[in-house]
C-alpha cells in the first residue's frame, strides 16, 4: 500500500512569512509524529499524535510552531514568522497502534531566505 | 545531560569487509534500539529492532548487539557492497518519558568497490 508522503517536498520562503507542511500517514496508522533534522543532525523531535489523546508537544522549539491532525489521519504542521534557523527537512512518520516501526516520509525541505 | 553518539560521521570501507557502527547512550533507559537506513533526499527507513532483554539480532547480513550495561550498540553489516552506501541512524526509546524516539546524529557509510 501507499507510504508516509508529505507535501510540498521543498519549500523557499521568506523570513517573516507563514508555511504550512502537510503529512499524510499510513492509512490505519494511530500516531504521529513531526521531526526536523538539519543540515549534520539527527533528528529533532517536535510533535506526537496518539489516536484522539491530546498530543505530545514537548519537542516543540518555540510557539511559532504549532500543528494539527484532523479526523486521526493528515496533519499539518505551521510555522509562523520563519526565521533562517527554520531552514531544515521537516519529515513526518507514522506507526500503528501498539507498534515500535515508524514509517517516514520523504520530508519537506524548508529553506528560509 | 543526555546524549546518543555514533562513531565517526563517515566510514569508508572496501567492498566486502564487514561494517562495525557504534551507537553509545548516556542518561537513558531504553525498552529496545532501533536502527535506521536513510539515503539522500529521503527518510530513514527501518532496519532491526532489538529489546532490551535480548543481546543480538540477525536479519539477512545484519547484525545488531545491545548490551544494557555498557549502554551500547553495535550494528554490522557483513560482506559489505557498495550499495550498502547511506547513513546510518540508530533510535532508542525512553521508558521514562513514554512517545518519544531520540535519534542519533548518524554513520554515513561509504563502500569502496
Amino acid at each position: 500500500g501507499a507510504g508516509v508522503s508529505q507535501s510540498p517536498s521543498n519549500k523557499v520562503t521568506e523570513k517573516g512569512k507563514d508555511v504550512e507542511l502537510r503529512c499524510d500517514p499510513i492509512s490505519g496508522h494511530t500516531a504521529l509524529y513531526w521531526y526536523r533534522q538539519s543540515l549534520g543532525q539527527g533528528l529533532e523531535f517536535l510533535i506526537y499524535f496518539q489516536g484522539n489523546s491530546a498530543p505530545d508537544k514537548s519537542g516543540l522549539p518555540s510557539d511559532r510552531f504549532s500543528a494539527e491532525r484532523t479526523g486521526g489521519s493528515v496533519s499539518t504542521l505551521t510555522i509562523q514568522r520563519t526565521q533562517q534557523e527554520d531552514s531544515a527537512v521537516y519529515l513526518c512518520a507514522s506507526m500503528s497502534f501498539g507498534g515500535d516501526t515508524q514509517y517516514f516520509g520523504p520530508g519537506t525541505r524548508l529553506t528560509v531566505l | 545531560s543526555q546524549k546518543i553518539e555514533q562513531n565517526s560521521e563517515a566510514l569508508n570501507i572496501q567492498e566486502g569487509k564487514t561494517a562495525t557502527l557504534t551507537c553509545n547512550y548516556t542518561n537513558y533507559s531504553p525498552a529496545y534500539l532501533q536502527w535506521y537506513r536513510q539515503d539522500p533526499g529521503r527518510g530513514p527507513v527501518f532496519l532491526l529492532l532489538i529489546r532490551e532483554n535480548e543481546k543480538e539480532k540477525r536479519k539477512e547480513r545484519l547484525k545488531v548487539t545491545f548490551d544494557t550495561t555498557l549502554k551500547q550498540s553495535l550494528f554490522h553489516i557483513t560482506a559489505s557492497q557498495p550499495a550498502d552506501s547511506a547513513t546510518y541512524l540508530c533510535a532508542l526509546d525512553n521508558r521514562n518519558t513514554g512517545n518519544q524516539f531520540y535519534f542519533g546524529t548518524g554513520t554515513s557509510l561509504t563502500v569502496i568497490p
